[in-house]
């Protein structure tokens, strides 16, 4: 039974660039959360979606923007990268809900931009 | 949203000492829950605490919610070379606190 998978594992971007990074829920998972963690930091919550549709948000601009698809598969999306944007991404999914359940992490996206 | 505080924010133990980490928050929390984290590695789930003044144990991990439900900690007894990691507390899984860090030395 395959966990929660995210790719690509790593990557370099140039200020200014846009960045897609993915994410495949482990089996039987429906709901999907995304984090980022800068070095040193907690994760911080970006946004999860939950049959398709993006159910909460954190305090994260628009430029950082989501998709789930039928699979439950899901997408997170960051358009004109800032250099405060290198950190690590989290992927996280959870049974229906996603609340009171456990969660599960990706191995996360390493996102350097320089 | 529920913001949540951790101390300390480092911990070095010799191997066999204890270890305790806090989690407080200025709010009511509806659960809180802990994760560790290896170096290089991802957050796992360790517990969720959900009542008032509960107290869970995972063999040498004992977590706890307080009775106002607005802290939490998580003991280690005789540390392990294997304990090593970052501790993070998260209210309902959404506002993660800084973590302690800590290092047992052989």
């Amino acid at each position: 039974d395959a966990g929660v998978t995210q790719s690509p594992t790593h990557l370099i971007k140039t200020r200014g660039q846009q960045v897609t990074l993915r994410c495949s829920p482990k089996s039987g998972h429906d709901t999907v959360s995304w984090y980022q963690q800068a070095l040193g930091q907690g994760p911080q919550f970006i946004f999860q979606y939950y049959e398709e549709e993006e159910r909460q948000r954190g305090n994260f601009p628009d430029r950082f923007s989501g998709h789930q698809f039928p699979n439950y598969s899901s997408e997170l999306n960051v358009n004109a990268l800032l250099l405060g944007d290198s950190a690590l991404y989290l992927c996280a999914s959870s049974p229906t809900g996603g609340t009171g359940n456990t969660i599960y992490f990706g191995e996360g996206s390493w996102l350097t931009v320089v | 949203g529920q913001q949540v505080m951790q101390i300390p924010q480092y911990q070095h133990v010799q191997e066999g000492e204890d270890f305790t980490t806090y989690c407080n928050s200025s709010t009511t929390l509806s659960n809180i829950q802990w994760y560790k984290q290896r170096p290089g590695g991802h957050p796992v789930f360790l517990i969720q605490l959900v009542k008032s003044g509960e107290v869970k144990k995972q063999k040498r991990l004992t977590f706890q919610f307080g009775e106002a439900k607005k802290n939490s900690s998580l003991h280690i007894t005789a540390t392990q070379t294997t304990d090593v990691g970052t501790y993070f507390c998260a209210a309902y899984a959404l506002n993660f606190g800084k973590g302690t860090s800590l290092l047992v030395t052989p």
